[in-house]
């Protein structure tokens, strides 16, 4: 389940399992939205991005989905395995080149 | 490896003396952006940069730090006098150009001051 820790909140997720992330973002001006992984100890890692004329977008094993009604963003992991264990992050952009970055997510794949 | 090269990787200093990191972009890479990261945070902008230009340092405190990225070599961030709150994870990225292209991330210089 998902639970708010002392910082991060944590998702916890079985093996084999699907995994939701969500991020509200701030500026209805965004229009720009990236998710990044980071694993411990390493720099954020890009895995998806969506434009706000898109509302989903696929890769492979995951689906970003975007609400721009709402200002909210997810992250669909499929088949989560233990490599996907990390802390998930989504950026918005606005205007050109500032990302700003959410507070983050960490996953945690139970065996 | 093409990617977004960092150095060091981790540096320790005492109050007082002066840190630099160093950026190397991505092959093809000219755009430049260096955040900052606390324990258990998100990344937070700190400035922009394109050869020889600073274009956006709206998010790097004025005094004690500044940035470069010449046209030969590396960009460089450094933090004169440095202070306990300065240690963090510093993180450069690149981009081929700065409008809305994906920023890719190296793997960070954790700074402690001591």
């Amino acid at each position: 389940g998902e639970s708010v820790g002392l910082h991060l909140p944590t998702l916890s997720v079985q093996e084999g399992d699907n995994s939701i992330i969500n991020c509200a973002y701030s500026n209805s001006a965004s229009d720009y939205f990236i998710w990044y992984k980071q694993e411990s100890g390493k720099g954020p890692q890009f895995i998806i991005d969506i434009r706000s004329n898109m509302d989903k977008r696929q890769g492979q094993r995951v689906t970003v989905l975007l609400n721009k009604t709402v200002k909210h963003l997810s992250l669909q992991i499929a088949a989560t395995q233990p490599g996907d264990s990390a802390v998930y992050f989504c950026a918005e952009v606005s205007g050109t080149y500032k990302y700003i970055f959410g507070t983050g997510t960490r996953l945690k794949v139970l065996a | 490896n093409a990617g977004v090269m960092q150095n060091p990787r981790h540096l320790v200093r005492r109050r007082g003396q002066e840190a630099r990191l160093r950026c190397s972009p991505m092959k093809g890479h000219s755009h430049v952006y260096w955040y900052r990261q606390l324990p258990e945070e998100g990344l937070k902008f700190m400035v922009y940069l394109q050869k020889e230009n600073i274009i956006d340092e709206s998010g790097m405190p004025k005094e004690r730090f500044s940035a470069e990225f010449p046209k030969e070599g590396p960009s460089i961030l450094r933090i004169q006098q440095v202070v306990r709150g300065d240690s963090a994870a510093y993180f450069c990225a690149s981009s081929a150009s700065g409008t809305q292209e994906t920023q890719y991330f190296g793997p960070g210089t954790r700074l402690l001051v001591l």
